[in-house]
């Protein structure tokens, strides 16, 4: 069974601090790997995807991956109110997996204003 | 702009009725999705289809069938609904990479409540 392991959180930041959002994935040839914001009520969009291991930047958000560790992080730097939203992490197992994309059950986070 | 829309967003029936929930999408995906999620649980793939007539029994898919007769459209029948069924239903689509399923764009959902 190809697991993805979130802490379920709540993890509360004050407005303007780094969130840091982590994820354990258990198929060690899982080749993409993304992250989703949802806000209460609402469906996951897209933040971020990342392919390689190492850093990859879009605005305030940083994706981390280390395949040999089997982990991937999200950091939010100068966090704003407006991110508190629950995350969830994605991974496309190896093809063992069967091309099924497995979600984790996701970090609530609180930006305190 | 991408989109996936769903019919209803908000849906009430009752137990043993036939329910049909449609999803389109607008950006000529070959691979859909059907999921449900309900708090503590996550996301749970019920079926998913990578081609036209074609489909995959997801986690989930027991009194659940589903319908792919055109590559925009995607429907998921609950052939006799249940109230464990309860939930939100999300449906989405995406293309495909060597990687696997490239990102997924989700629809609004269907807030289904059977009674």
């Amino acid at each position: 069974q190809k697991e993805v392991e979130q802490n379920s959180g709540p993890l509360s930041v004050p407005e303007g601090a780094i969130a840091s959002l982590n994820c354990t994935y258990s198929d060690r040839g899982s080749q993409s790997f993304f992250w989703y914001r949802q806000y209460s009520g609402k469906s996951p969009e897209l933040i971020m995807s990342i392919y390689s291991n190492g850093d990859k930047e879009d605005g305030r958000f940083t994706a981390q991956l280390n395949k040999a560790s089997q982990y991937v992080s999200l950091l939010i730097r100068d966090s704003q109110p407006s991110d508190s939203a629950t995350y969830l992490c994605a991974v496309n197992p190896g093809n063992t997996g069967g091309f099924k994309t497995i979600f984790g059950a996701g970090t609530r986070l609180f930006v305190k204003a | 702009d991408v989109k996936v829309t769903q019919s209803s967003r908000y849906l009430v029936k009752r137990t043993g009725e036939k329910v049909f929930l449609e999803c389109v999408q607008d950006m000529d995906h070959e691979n859909m999705f059907w999921y449900r999620q309900d708090p503590g649980l996550g996301l749970r793939l019920i079926y998913f289809s990578y081609d036209v007539k074609m489909k995959e029994k997801g986690d989930i898919p027991e009194g659940y069938s589903v319908s792919r007769e055109k590559k925009e459209r995607f429907s998921l029948i609950l052939e006799s609904a249940s109230t464990n069924q309860t939930s939100m239903y999300l449906c989405a689509s995406s293309s495909t990479s060597s990687g696997g399923f490239d990102e997924q764009f989700f629809g609004p959902g269907t807030r289904l409540t059977v009674l």
